[in-house]
């Protein structure tokens, strides 16, 4: 089935440095994008969306980049800090069948690690 | 303001027994879903309820199966336990009116034994 492919890299920056992570997706019916951080033995927290109309979106700290043509997606954390080591996962989802967005696709996640 | 909560925290079973998992959504969420996530990997669909009613349903046996209360909190219910159904079990609520993203419990670490 389509998926949201992550293929588990670990991203390691030093504290202060600029971190891109990156995720490709392949359903083209996508149209709603979202990150998500997820920090040993709790539940996934969001961080910021996207709808498929926008190519940008910033955050606090955060960008996020939607390439449709090439249907990629990336999350830009500026002047990471060791509070931000954790799993990330990109997830994509659209109203088909009525589930109001309700059903995500998850990638496997990139694990960033920050160093102080 | 009190976000996902899930009960329990852990739990251990036996093969073969049937499993409880308990979820109240953020106050005026009317939308639960419900996710497995098996260590090292993102989570993934099993069920989608709004409204006491099942919206949408992931890859998963007829062992598993899940219910939404009036109070909109909602059952994960899972048969006949393998070995596989080892995981964390998280719930996540959205108010469903497609503006706005699904929030996450901290989930239920099931091992079965």
């Amino acid at each position: 089935g389509e998926n949201v492919g992550l293929h588990l890299p670990t991203l390691s920056v030093q504290e202060g440095d600029n971190s891109i992570i990156n995720c490709a997706y392949s359903n083209s019916a996508s149209d709603y994008f979202i990150w998500y951080k997820q920090e040993s033995g709790k539940g996934p927290q969001f961080i910021i969306d996207i709808r498929s109309n926008m190519d940008k979106r910033q955050g606090q700290r955060v960008t996020v980049l939607l390439n449709k043509t090439v249907k990629h997606l990336s999350l830009q954390i500026a002047a990471t800090q060791p509070g931000d080591s954790a799993v990330y996962f990109c997830a994509e989802t659209s109203n088909a069948g009525g589930t109001s967005y309700g059903k995500l696709t998850f990638g496997q996640g990139t694990i960033l690690t920050v160093h102080p | 303001d009190a976000g996902v909560t899930q009960s329990p925290t852990h739990l251990i079973k036996t093969r073969g027994q049937q499993v409880t998992l308990r979820c109240s959504p953020i106050s005026g969420h009317k939308s639960v879903s419900w996710y497995q996530q098996v260590l090292g990997q993102g989570p993934q669909f099993i069920f989608q309820y709004y409204e006491k009613e099942e919206r949408g349903r992931g890859n998963f046996p007829d062992r598993f199966s899940a219910r939404q209360f009036p109070n909109y909190s909602s059952e994960l219910n899972v048969n006949a336990l393998l070995l596989g159904d080892s995981a964390l079990y998280l719930c996540a609520s959205s108010s469903a009116g497609g503006d706005s993203p699904l929030h996450f419990g901290n989930g239920t670490r099931l091992t079965v034994t």
